[in-house]
């Protein structure tokens, strides 16, 4: 079985301020590790994965992830927020079905 | 964007009655999942899918039942909903590297 912990529940940032968004799971077997963004009011989109190659992923808009197989973390980082990164960051991972964190609510004070 | 729709996007219903949400796909993806998103739990898989007609419970699928007579259509019924059904419900399809989400349906049980 497969599991997500997401250790901290609210994350508040000044704007242009780097930002960490911690992320360990538990899994027997090889997984595939995601971060989804969720805005309000909407589904969540995939913010950026890691299926296997290079532990380190990129998305778009400046976040990345390194995948520490050692330490089971895969740990969203930005070094500059804007206030549009204010949004639902959920974790999750894929064995045999997603497994999701409980999220961690960044909001990006101006 | 994956095509998925979920239907109805927001109701209220009475404490005993029964509810059946929709959720329907383009993409021909052979997974398909339901969620409910609450406070503090993040995502919590109700019942999923693997192909038409087959499917399994999830960690909360108590009171929830489901159906996929199709492949574009995944179905979940509140036989007798109650107030602790009260929730935001996500249907989610994958291939198996990567899950889309659907809107969400914001259903209101008082």
């Amino acid at each position: 079985a497969q599991s997500v912990t997401q250790l901290d529940s609210q994350v508040p940032v000044f704007e242009e301020a780097p930002v960490e968004l911690r992320c360990n799971y538990s899994s027997s077997v090889s997984v595939y590790l995601f971060w989804y963004v969720q805005y309000p009011n909407q589904g969540l989109q995939l913010l950026l994965k890691y299926l296997s190659g290079s532990t380190l992923v990129e998305s778009i808009n400046g976040f990345e992830a390194e995948f520490n197989k050692s330490q089971t973390s895969f740990h969203l980082r930005k070094p500059s927020v804007h206030i549009s990164d204010t949004a639902e960051y959920f974790c999750a991972v894929y064995g045999n079905q997603f497994y999701f964190g409980t999220g961690t609510s960044l909001t990006v004070i101006p | 964007d994956a095509g998925i729709t979920q239907s109805p996007r927001h109701k209220v219903t009475e404490t005993g009655t029964p509810v059946t949400l929709r959720c329907h796909q383009t993409e021909n993806h052979r997974y398909m999942y339901w969620y409910r998103q609450d406070p503090g739990h993040g995502l919590r898989l109700i019942h999923y899918s693997y192909g038409v007609k087959d499917t399994d419970k999830g960690e909360v699928s108590d009171g929830y039942s489901v159906s996929r007579s199709k492949t574009e259509d995944f179905l979940l019924t509140l036989e007798s909903a109650t107030s602790s059904q009260t929730s935001v419900y996500f249907c989610a399809i994958s291939e198996q590297n990567e899950a889309f989400f659907g809107q969400g349906t914001r259903l209101t049980v008082v």
